[in-house]
């Protein structure tokens, strides 16, 4: 079964550190985006990507990086782990131009930031 | 700046009732509305996805109503049963943008 999968699932790390979380989709969706979840302002987009060599800065941008390479992937990057970085990261994908098709999620990354 | 709002946040109700979620949104110009289910310590599983031409979409004992002109929908869930504990949430893709805007949910509690 196509699916999308995101690694690690928990990381503890330290501040000032860059870290990257891993998201593989399987069902060839040209749309791929990262989220961020935190309790009190719910899903917050952080960037997302149409298609290879496309990203785009969400609403919470600052601090994150992503590139696409590839169809299947859209690594996330922390160039510089704060605390306020701190919280559960979602990557997620859809089929369709400009994101009209339905959303798919993986099972989030859990992390904190020491 | 599209806005979600989701009443109420939590409900707690016994097994078998029949109950209504509540999703309003501030600008009605929207590509479609989808709404997601989330089990504590999972990602968001999609539920049903309506578009802007719909009125409504069904699957089992879920069944989704769109108006775009009031801003609403609602998430109508037929005889409750334990396993649809969980959180709910809906998500609004807009016509002017390409992101979608989510609320922030409404907990879910079903009682044996």
């Amino acid at each position: 079964d196509a699916e999308i999968t995101q690694s690690p699932r928990h990381k503890i790390t330290e501040t000032g550190r860059q870290v990257t979380l891993a998201c593989h989709q399987t069902w060839n969706h040209n749309n791929m985006f990262w989220y961020r979840q935190d309790l009190g302002h719910g899903l917050r987009l952080i960037h997302y990507s149409y298609g290879v060599q496309d990203t785009n800065k969400g609403e919470v941008s600052d601090g994150y990086s992503v590139s696409r390479s590839n169809t299947e992937d859209l690594p996330l990057t922390l160039e510089s782990a704060a605390s306020s970085q701190t919280s559960v990261y979602f990557c997620a994908s859809s089929a369709g131009s400009l994101n009209t098709g339905e959303l798919f999620f993986g099972e989030g990354s859990r992390l904190t930031v020491l | 700046k599209q806005e979600v709002t989701q009443i109420p946040a939590a409900l707690s109700v016994p097994e078998g009732e029949n109950l209504v979620l509540n999703c309003s949104f501030t600008d009605s110009a929207i590509y479609n509305l989808q709404w997601f289910r989330q089990d504590p310590g999972k990602g968001l599983t999609s539920l049903l996805l309506i578009q802007s031409s719909q009125r409504e979409q069904t699957s089992g004992r879920l069944n989704a109503s769109l108006d775009k002109s009031s801003g609403r929908s609602t998430l109508y869930i037929a005889a409750s049963q334990p396993g649809d504990s969980a959180t709910y949430l809906c998500a609004v893709m807009n016509s002017g943008y390409s992101t979608l805007t989510f609320g922030k949910g409404t907990m879910l509690l079903v009682s044996p």
